[in-house]
């Protein structure tokens, strides 16, 4: 039972560029997330995703775009890379139970710069 | 606005010694309580959490942590810490009962270990 699994492990990108951040969990949850990490601010949500092709804006959306076509799969994508989307990127997923706020399991995070 | 405020940025503690790690919440609707730590380059792990119930919640590791609906705080504490402790430490409060299961995570808690 891997969890949550993230791909690269790290990424430098020039400005413009794109990349996809690849996100897969084995858990069978039906949620998932995408939080970006910056130093002194705690974890912030891009994304997040309720089930398979259902996803919905988080906190800081702006300049990322997500996708979910399977349960275990939640990709993040980048456009067109900019310097202040250098930070950690984390994805996490979780079940719930009668509506409730249940565990978020982490991925070990994927730590982009963008020159 | 839900918010958690962590006012400690950075805490060193001596080997052995207890530790208070502070937390608090504004959140209008009966909150869900959890505690993260995080190891260097390392994704999140939960310690512990609070649902409902006993307000003194027993977590992973040693740790437990406080509910206090009337101080809106939930602090985690540790009677004797080991250097292993030495990571970041995240509090979070999410809705309970709802639909999108999201987090709101504090700003984080370094905590540095002495021999």
């Amino acid at each position: 039972n891997a969890g949550v699994t993230q791909t690269p492990k790290f990424q430098v990108l020039k400005t413009g560029q794109s990349m996809t951040l690849q996100c897969t969990q084995d858990m069978n949850h039906n949620y998932m997330y995408w939080y970006r990490q910056d130093p002194g601010m705690g974890l912030k949500l891009i994304y997040y995703s309720v089930g398979a092709g259902i996803t919905d804006k988080g906190e800081v959306p702006n300049g990322y775009n997500v996708s979910r076509s399977t349960t275990e799969d939640f990709p993040l994508r980048l456009e067109l890379a900019a310097p202040s989307q250098t930070s950690v990127y984390f994805c996490a997923s979780s079940t719930t139970s009668g509506g409730s706020t249940d565990t978020q399991y982490f991925g070990p995070g994927t730590r982009l710069t963008v020159l | 606005a839900q918010s958690v405020t962590q006012p400690d940025i950075h805490i060193t503690v001596s080997e052995g010694a207890s530790l208070e790690l502070r937390c608090n919440y504004s959140y209008g609707a009966t909150p869900y309580l959890f505690w993260y730590v995080q190891s260097p380059g390392q994704g999140l792990q939960l310690l512990l959490k609070y649902f409902s119930g006993d307000t003194l919640v027993q977590g992973i590791k040693g740790f437990e942590a406080e509910f206090k609906r009337s101080q809106s705080s939930f602090n985690l504490r540790k009677p004797s810490v080991h250097w292993s402790d030495a990571a970041e430490y995240f509090c979070a409060v999410g809705a309970a009962g709802g639909a999108t299961n999201k987090l709101i995570f504090g700003t984080g808690t370094l905590l540095a270990v002495q021999p």
